[in-house]
C-alpha cells in the first residue's frame, strides 16, 4: 500500500506571493489533516478534512485554507506569504479522522518564505 | 498552548542502554499516541494507547498511560543508533476532534 505522499517537498518562495501544497492521502482513507512544524511552535494543527468537508480547524489566519477533493486528496494554500511562515507542512491521513486512530503523515513540504 | 508535555526535552544515552521518556497532559483524552520524528522527516506512528489501557508492548517499546496522574511514559529498551529521533507524544481530546502534539523529546543514541 502506497503511503502518503506530498508535493513539491521543498518550496522558494517571497513575501506577498501564495503558495499551494498537495497531499495524497493512503488509498481508502478519507480524512487528511494539515499541520505546521517550527522550531519556535512546535506541531501546531491548521485543519481536517474528511470526506471533502472540513471538520476542524485550528488557530491560523485565514490566509491559510484547504480544500479536499472527492478522491480524498488534499491541497492547502497560503496566501500573501509571511516570513514567518516557513515551516515544515506535514500532512497525515487516517481512516476515522479526529484523532481517534493512527495517523500517517507524508514526508512534508519545506516551505521557505524569503 | 500544546496539550502535552514532554519531559525530559533532550536525553542523550550510550547504546544499549534504555531511554525513558515521559509526557503530560492537562485534560480528558480518548488516546494518546507516539511518533517519532527523524531530522527534518515526517512522522512515524509508534504506538497508540486508548484512555482504558494501562500499558502497551511493541518489539523494544513500552508505553504506559496512567489517567489519574494524566500522564504517559515510553520505554524503549536496549537503544541504538538508529534509535536516535525525536519523540512526540500527542493526545486526542475526548470532547475535540484532533491530535494535540507535545513538543518533544530529543534522544540521541551514542554508538
Amino acid at each position: 500500500k502506497a503511503g502518503v505522499t506530498q508535493t513539491p517537498r521543498y518550496l522558494i518562495k517571497t513575501r506577498g506571493q501564495q503558495v499551494t501544497l498537495s497531499c495524497s492521502p493512503i488509498s481508502g482513507h478519507r480524512s487528511v489533516s494539515w499541520y505546521q512544524q517550527t522550531p519556535g511552535q512546535g506541531l501546531q494543527f491548521l485543519f481536517e478534512y474528511f470526506s471533502e468537508t472540513q471538520r476542524n480547524k485550528g488557530n491560523f489566519p485565514g490566509r491559510f485554507s484547504g480544500r479536499q477533493f472527492s478522491n480524498s486528496r488534499s491541497e492547502m494554500n497560503v496566501s500573501t506569504l509571511e516570513l514567518g511562515d516557513s515551516a515544515l507542512y506535514l500532512c497525515a491521513s487516517s481512516f476515522l479522522g479526529g484523532g481517534q486512530d493512527t495517523q500517517y503523515f507524508g514526508p512534508g513540504t519545506r516551505l521557505t518564505v524569503l | 498552548s500544546q496539550q502535552g508535555e514532554e519531559d525530559p526535552q533532550a536525553l542523550s544515552i550510550q547504546e544499549g542502554e534504555n531511554a525513558t521518556m515521559n509526557c503530560s497532559y492537562k485534560t480528558s483524552i480518548n488516546n494518546l499516541q507516539w511518533y517519532r520524528q527523524n531530522s527534518g522527516r515526517g512522522l512515524v506512528h509508534l504506538i497508540l494507547i486508548r484512555s482504558n489501557e494501562r500499558e502497551k508492548h511493541s518489539g523494544r517499546l513500552r508505553v504506559t498511560l496512567d489517567t489519574s496522574k494524566k500522564s504517559s511514559s515510553l520505554l524503549i529498551t536496549a537503544s541504538r543508533a538508529a534509535d536516535t529521533a525525536s519523540y512526540f507524544c500527542a493526545t486526542a481530546e475526548t470532547s475535540g476532534s484532533r491530535l494535540t502534539f507535545g513538543e518533544g523529546t530529543q534522544l540521541t543514541v551514542n554508538p
